[in-house]
């Protein structure tokens, strides 16, 4: 199982740009990134996935640099709304067993 | 917008006692997981179902945890008997891809043992 490392919590101000870092050494090369973001007392909501380079949707953008080793998931312009817990996860595509949740990353945006 | 149902919302109950929870999930989606989230750690999963099949159950007590998904729709999980700390969210999530790299997770069931 490729192991993931997050930090445990970030602050940020509103209209700021925030970026939260997955460690991600022992990524294989079948595997792919996903990101999920989870508020309090609901179900983990997708974010956004990808495998190299940067992916971006209306929602964030995914920095993935060439030796995969890491990721850096990229919230434009956040607001009090985006407090939550950001994972990361990391999991083979030919092996739909081996997807973990790590314990998360709690942002909060404050005012 | 498609969503996975979860039922009940809450549930309270004694220890020693049985509990079920029910999750449906999105039209379509053959794979199927439920999670296990305590307060204050990412969900854990239990238990993965691909169309009515368990691909994966490692982490799933057997001695009193078990999870069905007899024609591989709909699937019941349930606890027996529940001890104090089986406290936590129970989550069912779908997936339209077989690796699960997109899971739609229901809004979960939150179980109290006292």
């Amino acid at each position: 199982l490729a192991k993931t490392t997050q930090p445990i919590s970030m602050d940020s101000y509103e209209g700021q740009e925030v970026n939260i870092t997955c460690s991600h050494n022992n990524i294989a090369t079948n595997d792919y990134i996903t990101w999920y973001q989870q508020f309090p007392s609901q179900g983990p909501r997708f974010i956004i996935q990808g495998y190299k380079t940067k992916v971006t949707n209306e929602v964030a953008s995914l920095f993935i640099p060439a030796d995969r080793k890491s990721s850096t998931l990229s919230l434009p312009r956040v607001s009090l709304s985006d407090t939550a817990v950001y994972y990361c996860l990391v999991g083979d595509i030919y092996n739909n067993n081996d997807m973990r949740f790590g314990a998360g990353t709690r942002l909060t945006v404050k005012p | 917008e498609a969503e996975v149902a979860q039922s009940p919302r809450y549930k309270i109950t004694e220890k020693s006692q049985a509990v079920a929870f029910w999750c449906d999930p999105i039209s379509g989606h053959a794979t199927l997981y439920w999670y296990r989230q305590i307060l204050g750690q990412g969900p854990e999963l239990l238990v993965q179902f691909q169309d009515e099949s368990v691909v994966d159950d490692s982490q799933l007590p057997k001695d009193r945890f078990s999870a069905e998904r007899l024609k591989g729709v709909d699937s019941t999980l349930k606890i027996q008997p529940a001890e104090l700390g089986d406290s936590a969210m129970y989550l069912c999530a779908s997936s339209p891809d077989r690796a699960g790299e997109t899971q739609y997770f229901g809004p979960g069931t939150r179980l109290l043992v006292l």
